[in-house]
């Protein structure tokens, strides 16, 4: 099976901090996504990978950076926390252009 | 862009009974995938059902089918006796053939009463 896994299920931070979020999957999958879920709004791409070091902008990318330096391993990062950013954060992979899977996700809180 | 679109952002059911969630897209590419997703609460997002655009039969993956329109750009998702377990959001996808991103729909919260 196709495991995604994710660093944290909930996390509170406090604006203007540095966030990091890391998902790890372990299937050699090439492609890597990171999106944010809000009520009424349904999944959002904020960045995704296609390779070690490669990235791409989803719809909302702003306010967030990412990085892959391994193939297994795709952080998304919060470079000053703010209170919109206040979302669950789901990490996904897939192998060339197929189903995605998810991880469990976590639930930022920005105070 | 593509859009996808969820009109019912909830529904109910009873269980044993079927039910039919929506799904509309904007696109003019020719060649796609469209998916549904389910997430249960508190549980991962898992795929229930795929249906690649070129192929005119509907899928149908056991007690869940959908109903692909092309040219009329929907994409509905019927489950049948439906049970317990299938409470959950459910999300509708598309995927434009030769890329690996998808967009997402707003998402329906199904809720199936005993």
């Amino acid at each position: 099976d196709v495991k995604v896994t994710q660093s944290s299920r909930y996390l509170v931070k406090r604006t203007g901090e540095k966030v990091f979020l890391e998902c790890v999957q372990d299937m050699d999958h090439e492609n890597m996504f990171w999106y944010r879920q809000d009520p009424g709004l349904g999944l959002r791409l904020i960045y995704f990978s296609y390779d070690v070091k490669m990235k791409e902008k989803g719809d909302i990318p702003e306010g967030y950076s990412v990085s892959r330096e391994k193939k297994e391993r795709f952080s998304l990062i919060l470079e000053s926390a703010s209170t919109n950013q206040t979302s669950m954060y789901l990490c996904a992979s897939s192998l060339r252009a197929g189903e995605q899977y998810f991880g469990p996700g976590t639930r930022l809180t920005v105070t | 862009a593509q859009t996808v679109t969820q009109s019912q952002p909830e529904m109910s059911v009873q269980e044993a009974e079927t039910v039919t969630l929506s799904c509309t897209y904007d696109t003019s590419e020719s060649n796609y995938y469209l998916f549904w997703y389910k997430q249960p609460p508190s549980r991962q997002m898992i795929l229930v059902i795929r249906q690649e655009a070129y192929k005119q039969q509907n899928a149908t993956e056991n007690r869940f089918s959908v109903n692909f329109q092309k040219a009329a750009k929907s994409f509905s998702l019927k489950i049948s006796d439906s049970q317990l377990g299938d409470t959950a959001m459910y999300f509708c996808a598309f995927m434009k053939h030769g890329e690996v991103d998808m967009r997402f729909g707003a998402g329906t919260r199904l809720t199936v009463k005993p």
